[in-house]
């Protein structure tokens, strides 16, 4: 199985501030590594695929980095509609998914 | 557009059965990979069956020989069937559209497994 951790587990950010996230994989996922944002009481939504590609409708403040086994997901302009948490998945062997990232107001 | 609809969740004792069920719109089910993910309260997303659209499946080890997943393409839906259930089944379960990542998720369906 391949374990995805992620850090830090909260990132206080003020509006308008960059936001990098990491994750990591036990092993190589190469670039089958996607990111979701999850706001309370909802389903995720994607925003990431391909460590790097956007999802439809995605905005551009969001960008994807990395491959193999260290991955980066960074908000540019915090805008107050990200404040949530924020999930890596790998789909290079099966499905698993990261511990999450809350992204709160500082 | 794309739109998913969970339902069939609910309560049920320790060793119990239910079926979830996940209507879809905007697309042909029997056409894409679908999959079932839950997430446990206050807790991570996990997968736990997948139905490739040439009708193989695959179940995590946690649910294995428990849990089947179907399709009914007449009605354009996804099911899974949950048999004896445990307490650590419980979770919000989500049917989504994707093999890979997941791109379109329904609201969710509560299962709460508890005497």
């Amino acid at each position: 199985e391949v374990l995805m951790t992620q850090s830090p587990a909260t990132l206080s950010v003020s509006p308008g501030e960059r936001a990098t996230l990491s994750c990591r994989a036990s092993q190589s996922v190469s670039i089958n590594l996607a990111w979701y944002q999850q706001k309370p009481g909802q389903a995720p939504r994607l925003l990431i695929f391909g460590a790097s590609t956007r999802a439809t409708g995605i905005p551009a403040r969001f960008s994807g980095d990395g491959s193999e086994t260290e991955f980066t997901l960074t908000i540019s302009s915090l805008q107050s509609e990200d404040f949530a948490v924020y999930y890596c998945q790998q789909y290079n062997n099966w499905f698993t998914f990261g511990p999450g990232t809350k992204v709160d107001i500082k | 557009e794309v739109q998913l609809v969970e339902s069939g969740g609910g309560l049920i004792q320790p060793g119990g059965s239910l079926r979830l069920s996940c209507a879809a719109s905007g697309f042909t089910v029997r056409s894409n990979y679908m999959t079932w993910l839950r997430q446990a309260p206050g807790k991570g997303l996990e997968w736990v069956s997948i139905i490739y659209s040439g009708g193989n499946t695959y179940y995590a080890d946690s649910v294995k020989g428990r849990f089947t997943i179907s399709r009914d393409s007449s009605k354009n839906t996804l099911y899974l069937q949950m048999n004896s259930l445990r307490a650590e089944d419980t979770a919000v379960y989500y049917c989504t559209k994707g093999g890979n990542w997941f791109d379109s998720w329904g609201q969710g369906t509560l299962v709460t497994v508890s005497s």
